[in-house]
């Protein structure tokens, strides 16, 4: 059975600090993986879609590698932003559906 | 676009009540899916429809019926609910590779 874990649980930055999130996951058969961000008590919103033959993907200030053999990703926010607050997910394809991980709460102060 | 349609937003409903949840997009998907998501856990998959049909169901309580009318719609129709039902319902859908996420309907069961 497939297990995705993030690390930190937590995080809480000053503005304009570099941050690393990280996400692992147990089986590296996978079709894909995706980074999503959740504010509260809303939806998700896709930020990045890594193919498992891709080894990164960048947009903007996001990007995010993946390392299939070890699995694992890391999802790299420069510059962070007050408005960068929310929940960060990760999300492993194995097949047909999504196995999200436990999610990183991000707490970006001005 | 890339537009996931949920209605409503937030639903209030007794237990011996029956309501349909609605999700709708227009970018021609071919897969939809039913996700549950309890209060700072991640998303759990419900309900995988492909091609208009019901493909995976996570051996979810039959008071949750799932329906795909066209391979624009899909619905949750909901009935004899229990508390411990109440959460965030997430309608996703997905070509290809990525997916798409509604803004979820926050349903409380009393």
């Amino acid at each position: 059975k497939q297990e995705v874990t993030q690390i930190p649980a937590a995080l809480s930055v000053p503005e304009g600090e570099n941050l690393v999130l990280n996400c692992s996951f147990t089986d590296s058969a996978i079709y894909n993986l995706q980074w999503f961000r959740q504010d509260p008590g809303k939806g998700l919103t896709s930020l990045l879609l890594i193919q498992s033959s891709q080894r990164e993907q960048t947009s903007g200030r996001l990007n995010a590698s993946l390392d299939k053999s070890s699995g694992r990703s890391t999802l790299y926010i420069a510059a962070s932003q007050p408005g960068d607050s929310a929940t960060y997910l990760c999300a492993v394809k194995p097949f047909q559906k999504l196995v999200f991980g436990t999610g990183t709460r991000l707490l970006v102060s001005p | 676009d890339t537009e996931v349609t949920q209605t409503p937003k937030h639903l209030v409903m007794g237990m011996t009540n029956k309501k349909s949840l609605k999700c709708e997009q227009h970018m021609g998907h071919r897969a939809m899916y039913w996700y549950k998501q309890k209060a700072k856990k991640p998303p759990e998959l419900m309900f995988v429809y492909s091609y208009e049909k019901l493909s995976i169901n996570e051996s979810v309580p039959s008071r949750f019926s799932p329906e795909c009318p066209n391979s624009s719609l899909l619905n949750l129709h909901l009935h004899a609910l229990q508390p411990e039902d109440s959460a965030l319902y997430l309608c996703a859908s997905e070509q290809g590779e990525e997916a798409f996420f509604g803004q979820g309907t926050r349903l409380t069961v009393v």
